[in-house]
């Protein structure tokens, strides 16, 4: 069965510092892993998403990184600012069920200015 | 403006009631889903549908149930065999669930459920 790790639980950085998210899964059959931004009390917001065949997607300001064999996936944050604070998490598609997505249970950041 | 309306944003459970939680999209998708969210865990799934007029149990069925007569809607009703209801409750589609590329869920604002 697969599992979603996301460390850390929780994250608070001044405001300008560059931040990494990390997010393991135990099973590399996967079809694309996706990071999603969700503000407090409100839906899922995706980022990026990487397929299994690549190693990097870039927008703006974040990086996604891919190492499937390893299981893990980073989200690099650069230069961040108070409106990042939010709740970031990680979700892989699972080859087995179609288009079912695996949660972790999220990172929360906050952006101190 | 395309996108998933969810209503109520919040809504009352009195014991034994059954109560529903609405999700309409106008985005002409296929598929769609229900999860539940608690307190510092990620989404489950509840359950999903590919397409209209057929739906499959998610990893947390047991206690709810659905219905698909229509493309655009996807309610949840949340019965009184859900022993632990209260929780932050999200719809997504997609447009298809059948497709191994490039394919994103689009999320509702959820639905908040407490129970009185």
């Amino acid at each position: 069965k697969q599992e979603v790790t996301q460390i850390p639980a929780a994250l608070s950085v001044p405001e300008g510092e560059n931040l990494v998210l990390n997010c393991s899964f135990t099973d590399s059959a996967i079809y694309n892993l996706q990071w999603f931004r969700q503000d407090p009390g409100k839906g899922l917001t995706s980022l990026l998403l990487i397929q299994s065949s690549q190693r990097e997607q870039t927008s703006g300001r974040l990086n996604a990184s891919l190492d499937k064999s390893s299981g893990r996936s980073t989200l690099y944050i650069a230069a961040s600012q108070p409106g990042d604070s939010a709740t970031y998490l990680c979700a892989v598609r699972q080859v087995e069920y179609g288009n079912k997505l695996v949660f972790g249970a999220g990172t929360i950041l906050r952006v101190k200015s | 403006d395309g996108g998933i309306t969810q209503s109520p944003k919040y809504l009352f459970r009195k014991e034994g009631q059954n109560v529903t939680l609405s999700c309409e999209q106008n985005l002409n998708h296929d598929a769609m889903y229900w999860y539940r969210q608690d307190p510092g865990q990620g989404l489950r799934l509840i359950y999903y549908s590919q397409i209209v007029n057929d739906f499959q149990k998610g990893d947390i069925a047991e206690g709810y149930s659905v219905s698909r007569e229509k493309k655009e809607s996807f309610p949840l009703t949340v019965t009184s065999a859900q022993k632990n209801p209260t929780a932050f409750y999200l719809c997504a589609s997609s447009q298809s669930s059948f497709s191994a590329g490039e394919e994103t869920q689009y999320f509702g604002p959820g639905t908040r459920l407490l129970v009185l």
